[in-house]
């Protein structure tokens, strides 16, 4: 069965601090690796890390996958209150195409003022 | 910016009534999902679509769901008798598909309560 783990579940840090959060998984095949920020309702879509893309940077936000030992980390630095969500590593098996995610529960990312 | 819609936004039924949720996918997307999201809990995977057709579907969607695309712009997921474990928040998705991966972009979403 495809797994995904983040790890930790929950995190409560101060504006500035920089912060690691992790994804690790266990799939039949691999296509892509996913990360979304969900803060209200809907995930938003920040990255996505294949075997052609292995680190991803976009502002203080960044992330890398590695595929031989199944994982990915998402790091954000300097964090601001803005960035309190819950976030989501997903992984797309390949299964001919039709591209379905796999979810894990997430990180709850608590940014104190 | 092209975005995936939703309506309703909020939906209250009574047990073993039909709700139908829609979306309107983005205009040149050719893959749809449904994804659901059960208070506290993980997103999971419903079910796929392209070009007219179930594509995937996971062990939740059994026979009480369904889904269709009426037109060329709306997606809809039907559950035909709803219980009290179908409560949850509905979300639909597109991505443009095929070929290299693409990656999903996810509507507001729908909370479904079943009372």
């Amino acid at each position: 069965e495809d797994k995904v783990v983040q790890s930790p579940l929950s995190l409560v840090v101060h504006e500035g601090d920089t912060v690691t959060l992790n994804c690790s998984y266990e799939v039949t095949n691999f296509r892509s690796l996913l990360w979304y920020k969900q803060e209200k309702k809907a995930p938003t879509f920040l990255f996505m890390l294949t075997s052609s893309g292995i680190e991803k940077k976009s502002g203080r936000l960044s992330s890398i996958l590695d595929k031989k030992e199944l994982f990915s980390i998402l790091n954000i630095t300097a964090t601001q209150t803005g960035d309190s969500a819950v976030y989501l590593c997903a992984v797309e098996p390949t299964q001919g195409g039709s591209e379905k995610l796999v979810f894990g529960k997430g990180t709850k990312l608590t940014v104190n003022p | 910016e092209p975005e995936v819609t939703q309506t309703p936004s909020h939906q209250v039924t009574q047990m073993g009534q039909e709700v139908i949720l829609r979306c309107v996918p983005i205009s040149n997307h050719l893959y749809f999902y449904w994804y659901r999201q059960i208070l506290g809990q993980k997103v999971e995977f419903l079910v796929s679509f392209y070009n007219n057709e179930i594509s995937e579907k996971s062990e939740i969607f059994d026979d009480q769901f369904s889904v269709e695309r009426p037109d060329g712009s709306n997606f809809t997921l039907k559950i035909r008798s709803t219980k009290l474990e179908d409560s949850a928040m509905y979300f639909c998705a597109s991505s443009e598909g095929g070929g290299p991966p693409y990656e999903q972009f996810f509507g507001p979403g729908t909370r479904l309560t079943v009372l």
